[in-house]
């Protein structure tokens, strides 16, 4: 099957500095990618939908000025978290859509100290 | 879409089979139903997708009536490493990828 990759896996950064988490498709072209976001125990909730080349179009109650999405090139879409606080320590998902499926990244864990 | 009701847990015997049932009674005439499987810390992993009737593929069946108001995940012979969450989604058309989860099943198998 196809291959997304998130970059890093893990990542503790300190309150009100800025977070990049990169999603590749590894062995396909995703001109559309997602991301969402899961805290303890709770669900995957969709923040955002990247498109390449064009502006991310948010969920109600996703700060666009906060999560900085940019979808450059067919295979890469970057999640940056602007001046991070400790509640927005979770774990970010991406997904990337081939055939008739949806890929997942690994996550990646942001603990925000 | 079509909200998704699922056990919150469950827990089975190794070597048992699973049956996870999953209702969304508002499934509208284009929607799919999709189970995905989820590991701690780690991003959901596609099990099965089908539209009506029966689907298997080499780790599971999905079962779904006629009505399509639920349908039900079989995982046959479970191993201690099928211990994860289970998510249903209903989803607007076969490739549709903007994906709504719900709370899922986490499924426990004991030794």
């Amino acid at each position: 099957g196809a291959v997304v990759s998130q970059h890093p896996s893990w990542v503790i950064c300190k309150s009100g500095t800025s977070v990049k988490i990169e999603c590749r498709s590894l062995d396909f072209q995703a001109t559309t990618m997602f991301w969402y976001r899961q805290f303890p125990k709770q669900s995957l909730m969709l923040m955002a939908t990247s498109n390449e080349g064009s502006k991310a179009t948010y969920e109600q109650g996703v700060e666009k000025d906060k999560f900085l999405i940019n979808h450059a090139s067919l295979t890469l879409s970057t999640l940056t978290v602007t001046s991070a606080h400790p509640e927005d320590s979770s774990f970010y998902i991406c997904s990337a859509s081939f055939g008739l499926e949806a890929f997942f990244g690994q996550g990646t864990r942001l603990t925000v100290v | 879409l079509a909200k998704t009701t699922q056990p919150i847990s469950m827990d089975s015997y190794e070597g048992q089979e699973v049956n996870i049932t999953c209702s969304h009674n508002n499934i509208a005439t284009n929607d799919y139903i999709t189970w995905y499987q989820q590991f701690p810390s780690q991003g959901p992993r596609f099990i099965i997708q089908g539209y009506k009737t029966k689907v298997t593929n080499e780790v599971a069946s999905l079962f779904i009536p006629a009505d399509r108001k639920s349908s039900t995940l079989s995982l046959p012979r479970v191993s201690l490493s099928d211990t994860a969450v289970y998510y249903c989604l209903v989803s607007r058309g076969a490739g549709s990828y903007q994906l709504t989860f719900g709370k899922g099943t986490k499924l426990s198998v004991i030794p």
